[in-house]
């Protein structure tokens, strides 16, 4: 079974500019999660998903912050304009049960640098 | 105050020691403990998982979780060089989708 996939596995972009993150998860869980890592700190929920729907977004920092996942398979991330404090690394998960027990499968990650 | 503390080490022992990673925390709502391993450039991987208090044993892995003082503890016997990894606490409440993360100890076993 593939894994949980994320591309790019790096970017770098400059302040102002867009970016789109892609995560395709396991073929068959519904759900979904982003979670972010910015240098120095903890892992941090972001969205979750299931199948099309936004479940909790309250992770979400801010609007310049843009998840999708359209037809309940792949999901994209946009920054929009991306700011410094944006870089950090990029972590999709996802799960076939609800819940964090039943055993999330993570991505590699994005790592995303905005200079 | 963080939800949850974990020392970020570094943390290097040499092989075949004992390990002992911990992490405390604040929310007494938290009922399902995971401890998460994570190479250098790759996503973390479940490793065990706890609900509520008390030991989980698995191989040379064992998890205990003492409610009553809201800390929580890995413990990997006989460790190996492939034991080095970043080693991330994680915690969740009741029917949360949610988890809270530790920032990670960075383990070194040495041969």
């Amino acid at each position: 079974e593939a894994g949980v996939t994320q591309f790019p596995s790096h970017s770098v972009i400059e302040k102002g500019q867009t970016v789109t993150l892609r995560c395709d998860p396991i073929s068959g869980h519904d759900n979904l999660y982003w979670y972010r890592r910015v240098m120095g700190k903890e892992i941090k929920f972001l969205l979750h998903f299931v199948k099309e729907s936004k479940q909790d977004e309250s992770g979400m920092p801010n609007n310049r912050f843009l998840a999708e996942r359209t037809g309940g398979t792949y999901s994209t991330l946009k920054v929009q304009p991306a700011e410094l404090e944006d870089s950090g690394v990029y972590f999709c998960a996802s799960s076939q049960e609800g819940g964090p027990v039943y055993g999330y499968t993570f991505g590699s990650g994005t790592r995303l640098t905005v200079v | 105050q963080k939800e949850v503390e974990q020392d970020p080490g570094p943390l290097s022992v040499p092989e075949g020691a004992i390990v002992s990673l911990n992490c405390t925390y604040s929310n007494s709502a938290f009922q399902y403990f995971m401890w998460y391993r994570q190479y250098s450039r790759k996503g973390p991987e479940l490793l065990m998982y706890t609900y509520s208090s008390g030991n989980k044993e698995d191989g040379r892995f064992t998890a205990q979780v003492d409610k009553s003082s809201k800390y929580i503890s890995l413990f990997i016997r006989d460790s190996q060089p492939s034991d080095s990894a970043t080693y991330l606490c994680a915690m969740s409440e009741p029917g949360g989708f949610k988890t809270i993360f530790g920032a990670g100890t960075r383990l070194f076993v040495k041969a």
